[in-house]
């Protein structure tokens, strides 16, 4: 089966901890991003990447860092010094190039610091 | 003025209703027009996308574009419960499909 996986889909941590959360896709996408969604927000770009060892810091990336050392995999570390970590993540990867590719998403991971 | 602006909801209709779900947005670059939808605890799929302005029709859901008027809309026609979900618009200006601009997302209950 083709497709994106998240885990885990829940994750509890206290606070002053780093996290890190995992994405892996096996649709041989170049593209791969993170998205944070909070209650009644849209999806929000904190990071994305169009190759491997190579990323770009979207609209709130601050707080986070990621990797990308393999093109199947993407992981997002939530640091100690994002102010409010709590929020539901969501990976999504696509094609690139001119035109119109979809970005498939993950299921979310659901993060609650306290 | 934020860059894309959706009506917050939730909307609730009767099975078989009209729906239109809409969007307006600032940025004249905007080129590629997209509608996500998401069920509860999931992650967003796409449902449609249209490029410019104009009329794109699939089934039960039509999106039309009004570049001139920075308004895009998502019908849905004769509703179903099972199209219950949230419905986020996303846009972008290069294809390139690096960074869409989504809006906030409508809730939608289709009440059997």
């Amino acid at each position: 089966d083709g497709g994106i996986t998240q885990s885990p889909k829940y994750l509890f941590r206290k606070e002053g901890q780093n996290v890190t959360l995992s994405c892996e896709q096996n649709l041989n996408h170049d593209a791969m991003y993170w998205y944070r969604q909070d209650p009644g927000q849209g999806l929000r770009l904190i990071y994305y990447s169009q190759i491997v060892n190579d990323f770009q810091k979207g609209d709130i990336a601050e707080g986070y860092s990621v990797s990308r050392e393999k093109k199947e995999s993407f992981p997002l570390t939530v640091t100690s010094a994002q102010k409010n970590p709590t929020a539901f993540y969501l990976c999504a990867s696509s094609m690139v190039g001119t035109g119109v590719y979809e970005q498939y998403f993950g299921p979310g991971t659901r993060l609650t610091v306290t | 003025q934020k860059e894309v602006e959706q009506d917050p909801g939730p909307l609730s209709v009767p099975e078989g209703a009209i729906v239109s779900l809409n969007c307006t947005y600032s940025n004249s670059a905007f080129q590629y027009f997209m509608w996500y939808r998401q069920y509860s605890r999931k992650g967003p799929e796409l449902l449609m996308y249209t490029y410019s302005s104009g009329n794109k029709e699939d089934g039960r859901f039509t999106a039309q574009v009004d570049k001139s008027s920075k308004y895009i809309s998502l019908f849905i026609r004769d509703s179903q419960p099972s199209d219950s979900a949230t419905y986020l618009c996303a846009m972008d200006d290069t294809g390139a499909n690096s960074k869409l601009t989504f809006g906030k997302g409508i809730t939608l209950s289709v009440r059997p």
